[in-house]
């Protein structure tokens, strides 16, 4: 099956401080990939929906300035959390879409996320 | 129902034996229902898509089946192996935007040797 890259896989920051996390579709070009979110005990909760070539549009709560999403190419979408705060604090996954195959969505490994 | 909703939180079986669990969500504007295999630090794996009422689809020793009407469908694993523990996910379609998936909270599964 498509496989999707996701690094890296933990990161520890300071508070304040930026970070980039990249999704990567290794075998196949995603028009669209997804980025969600999820707290401890929690569901996946999508964040945003990253088209290449053209702005995210993001969920309603979720703030645009503090999550910067590129995708700038058919295999990179690359989600940024700046200005870090410990509440950022979470498990960060990616998925995309692979326009050839009808329904289906491919997952990366996740990120997690510690602001201190 | 407003939200993808999966029971039990977790369970535990023995070896060899047989189990269930259900997802329920949104009948209302239902496109289609997914269900996926997510072992720790790895990537969730699609397990099934299904979008009609009534679908029963299989792989291995797992199956599953769908309900439409009344917004609820059923993942089974026949004869559980340890190789199975793993959180099952099922995620809804609304036929909305660019395929957006609804997620519920999953079925942490162990299987007990």
């Amino acid at each position: 099956g498509a496989v999707v890259s996701q690094h890296p896989s933990r990161v520890i920051c300071k508070s304040g401080t930026s970070v980039k996390i990249e999704c990567r579709s290794l075998d196949f070009q995603a028009t669209t990939m997804f980025w969600y979110r999820q707290f401890p005990k929690q569901s996946l909760m999508l964040m945003a929906t990253s088209n290449e070539g053209s702005k995210a549009t993001y969920e309603q709560g979720v703030e645009k300035d503090k999550f910067l999403i590129n995708h700038a190419s058919l295999t990179l979408s690359t989600l940024t959390v700046t200005s870090a705060h410990p509440e950022d604090s979470s498990f960060y996954i990616c998925s995309a879409r692979d326009p050839q195959v009808s329904y289906e969505q491919y997952f990366g490994p996740g990120t997690r996320l510690t602001v201190t | 129902i407003l939200n993808v909703e999966q029971s039990p939180q977790s369970l535990h079986v023995q070896e060899g034996d047989s189990t269930n669990f259900t997802c329920s969500f949104p009948s209302s504007n239902f496109y289609a229902l997914h269900w996926y295999r997510w072992e720790t630090a790895k990537s969730p794996e699609a397990l099934f898509v299904m979008t009609l009422n009534g679908d029963e689809k299989k792989k291995g020793r797992i199956s599953a089946t769908l309900n439409t009407k009344e917004g609820y469908s059923y993942l089974y694993i026949k004869g559980s192996q340890p190789e199975d523990s793993a959180t099952y996910l099922c995620a809804s379609y609304s036929g909305a935007g660019s395929y957006q998936l609804t997620f519920g909270k999953g079925t942490k599964l162990s299987v007990i040797p």
